[in-house]
């Protein structure tokens, strides 16, 4: 089984819709990550969490909410969708003191 | 905080040529450097790390050495196959914090 694991992994939308996007992990660690990917932009920090009472902005959270409902649970919402928030999202964890990051397999949302 | 140049792609190879991918970044102090790699449709893998200078971080073939003095990790593989086609990320650590900084991908397609 996967440790990091990301549902949906696809979805679509429309614009002005509220959607959520969950990440579980069996690793145990304490940090968690949301980033999303577009093309030639690479990765961008979105929130980062490193335990389940600290939650920080990343360096592009406008338009995004998080909520870290267990150690093993990050959720990553989007209030109103618009169609610049298309991409492809990823959660990671790490564990503490440690750089390495985990990736979950992602989940492409577009928004129509 | 800390800032990566990653060489800009895309790169296409024919099998066993050789491949080189330039990285060097911006750091206070001395950050662990990785380099992750993404296969289509799947989401980032640690493909190899090195944590202080000098060191040689290797895997699957690859190879990047942490130099110090041009704050570069550059990465090589003498002879790419064509399994080896994918996006490669160099991330150092962010300085006093767990985070990565990502560069922005290369993408690497090797032709039978």
């Amino acid at each position: 089984d996967a440790d990091v694991t990301q549902t949906p992994r696809n979805r679509i939308t429309k614009t002005g819709k509220r959607i959520m996007l969950e990440c579980s992990q069996t690793k145990g660690h304490d940090r968690m990550y949301w980033y999303r990917q577009d093309p030639g932009l690479g990765l961008r920090l979105i929130y980062y969490s490193f335990d389940v009472k600290d939650i920080n902005k990343g360096e592009i959270s406008d338009g995004y909410s998080v909520s870290r409902q267990a150690q093993a649970k990050f959720s990553l919402s989007l209030e109103s969708a618009i169609p610049n928030q298309t991409a492809l999202y990823f959660c990671a964890t790490s564990d503490f003191g440690e750089n390495e990051q985990f990736f979950g397999p992602g989940t492409r949302l577009t928004v129509l | 905080g800390n800032s990566v140049t990653q060489m800009e792609g895309p790169v296409t190879l024919s099998e066993e040529a050789f491949l080189t991918i330039n990285c060097t970044y911006t750091a206070t102090g001395y950050p662990s450097l990785f380099w992750y790699v993404q296969y289509p449709g799947e989401g980032l893998q640690l493909l190899l790390k090195a944590t202080k200078a000098d060191d040689k971080g290797s895997n699957k073939g690859f190879e990047a050495t942490y130099r110090k003095e041009t704050t570069s990790f550059h990465l090589e593989k003498g002879s790419v196959q064509v399994s080896d086609s994918a996006v490669y990320f160099c991330a150092p650590g962010e300085g006093g914090s767990e985070k990565l900084v990502f560069g922005k991908g290369t993408k690497l397609t090797v032709n039978p």
